[in-house]
């Protein structure tokens, strides 16, 4: 069955990096385009940003364009967002997400991984 | 890039039926047939119940239903169970290629 499993996140000091990593098992993983969203506690879902299957296109929320990069390893089926300048407004949850058939949903999503930015 | 809007907050009794609107823009939920809605219960990942306005994923309840009207998504959920309680998000593709979601409402079945 198809797998999520998101890592990476943790406490970190405003203004400095953190890479997310999801790991993807279940489906061809280079099929697919690949999403993150992340909702802050107690907050709504926001989506954040999606790279395409082989990873040629990526588009960003505004909230995040210029601070985030999403990028992928299909070798690897592996899905990243390195997160620059960390502000305490990027704490949240941040879900990677996917589709099945048909590119306009998310079908199937991590378990989460929460990052905590504070000093 | 605003949010979509939904309600705050809606409930029902148990057997009623009750829908949440979901508002965008011709850039988004107007333009396109790609708006999906989700459910979240507490301390969970989201749940996909609609896509591409009113189409339902396997195994979700034919209570689950969507549709379109101009800019404006709804999601109606019919026969209210307890189980229903959670909080439901749209989602819509955009002219820019990005996808916003709404603010969520949370259901309550009193």
């Amino acid at each position: 069955q198809v797998q999520l499993v998101e890592s990476g996140g943790g406490v970190v000091q405003p203004g400095r990096s953190l890479r997310l990593s999801c790991g993807a098992s279940g489906f061809t993983f280079s099929w697919n385009s690949m999403h993150w969203v992340r909702q802050a506690p107690g907050k709504g879902l926001e989506w954040v940003a999606v790279i395409s299957s082989d990873g040629s296109n990526s588009y960003y929320a505004d909230s995040v364009k210029g601070q985030f990069t999403i990028s992928r390893d299909n070798s690897k089926s592996t899905l990243y967002l390195e997160m620059n300048s960390l502000r305490p407004e990027d704490t949240a949850v941040y879900y990677c997400a996917t589709h099945s058939s048909g590119w306009s949903k998310f079908d199937y999503w991590g378990q989460g991984t929460l990052v905590t930015v504070s000093s | 890039q605003s949010a979509l809007t939904q309600p705050a907050s809606v409930s029902g009794s148990p057997g009623q039926s009750i829908t949440i609107s979901c508002t965008g823009t011709s850039s988004d939920v107007g333009g396109y047939n790609y708006v999906s809605w989700y459910q979240q219960h507490p301390g969970k990942a989201p749940k996909l119940m609609i896509y591409e306005v009113g189409n339902r994923p396997s195994g979700v309840s034919n209570r689950f239903s969507g549709s379109k009207s101009g800019n404006t998504a709804s999601l109606t959920i019919s026969g209210l169970q307890a189980e229903d309680e959670a909080d439901y998000y749209c989602s819509s593709y955009t002219s820019s290629n990005t996808r916003l979601f709404g603010g969520g409402t949370k259901l309550t079945v009193l």
